[in-house]
């Protein structure tokens, strides 16, 4: 089946650096990728959509040059926190649209800390 | 617009019990339906979805969803509770072109008592 390969899983990192997420399609061409940040103890909320070759859209009260998205290739989906600070903690997920499927598949999320 | 109303944040059942998470939707167009299911500090692993066809789905480790357009709902079920279910559970829906992205419920802890 498709698989997504999300890197780091986990990370902490200090105030104010920067911290990049990779989302890696193996086995299709993700010409669509979401990601959604999760709360503790809450549920999944989309931050931007990103296709393959042009700029992501955000959504509301997602600062776009905070969270950084490039989707260069059909394959891989970055996501670059920048400047993080503590309130940016969270579990950032990748979902990737199987074109040829329909599907959506998940990456297996990064934890992110900032201390 | 789409959205997901998942009722009651937290079920607790006994095990060999019958598992029911319930779910409605409001969706402007026909939609997709999905349960997903989440472990802590894991990713999202796909129960099910209804896209077209049969409105009975079944899905893996036992569970299954029926989409009733009357009702707009898709509550899912299991006949009997096994203590590795114990997990938070996920209703969403998507729309049917390319581009639109998944829409959460809140979410639903599904607790299993020996």
């Amino acid at each position: 089946g498709a698989v997504v390969s999300q890197h780091p899983s986990r990370v902490i990192c200090k105030s104010g650096t920067s911290v990049k997420i990779e989302c890696r399609s193996l086995d299709f061409q993700a010409t669509t990728m979401f990601w959604y940040r999760q709360f503790p103890k809450q549920s999944l909320m989309l931050m931007a959509t990103s296709n393959e070759g042009s700029k992501a859209t955000y959504e509301q009260g997602v600062e776009k040059d905070k969270f950084l998205i490039n989707h260069a290739s059909l394959t891989l989906s970055t996501l670059t926190v920048t400047s993080a600070h503590p309130e940016d903690s969270s579990f950032y997920i990748c979902s990737a649209r199987d074109r040829d499927r329909g599907g959506y598949t998940f990456g297996s999320g990064t934890r992110l800390t900032v201390v | 617009a789409q959205s997901v109303t998942q009722l009651g944040s937290h079920v607790s059942v006994s095990e060999g019990a019958l598992v029911l998470l319930r779910c409605n939707y409001s969706s402007s167009v026909p939609p997709y339906l999905f349960w997903y299911v989440q472990y802590p500090n894991q990713g999202l692993q796909l129960l099910l979805k209804y896209t077209t066809g049969a409105t009975l789905v079944k899905g893996i480790n036992g569970f299954e969803a029926e989409f009733k357009k009357s009702e707009t709902s898709f509550h899912l079920t299991k006949p009997s509770a096994h203590m590795s279910d114990a997990a938070e559970y996920f209703c969403a829906v998507s729309g049917r072109s390319g581009n639109t992205p998944l829409v959460f419920g809140k979410g639903t802890r599904l607790s299993v008592i020996a």
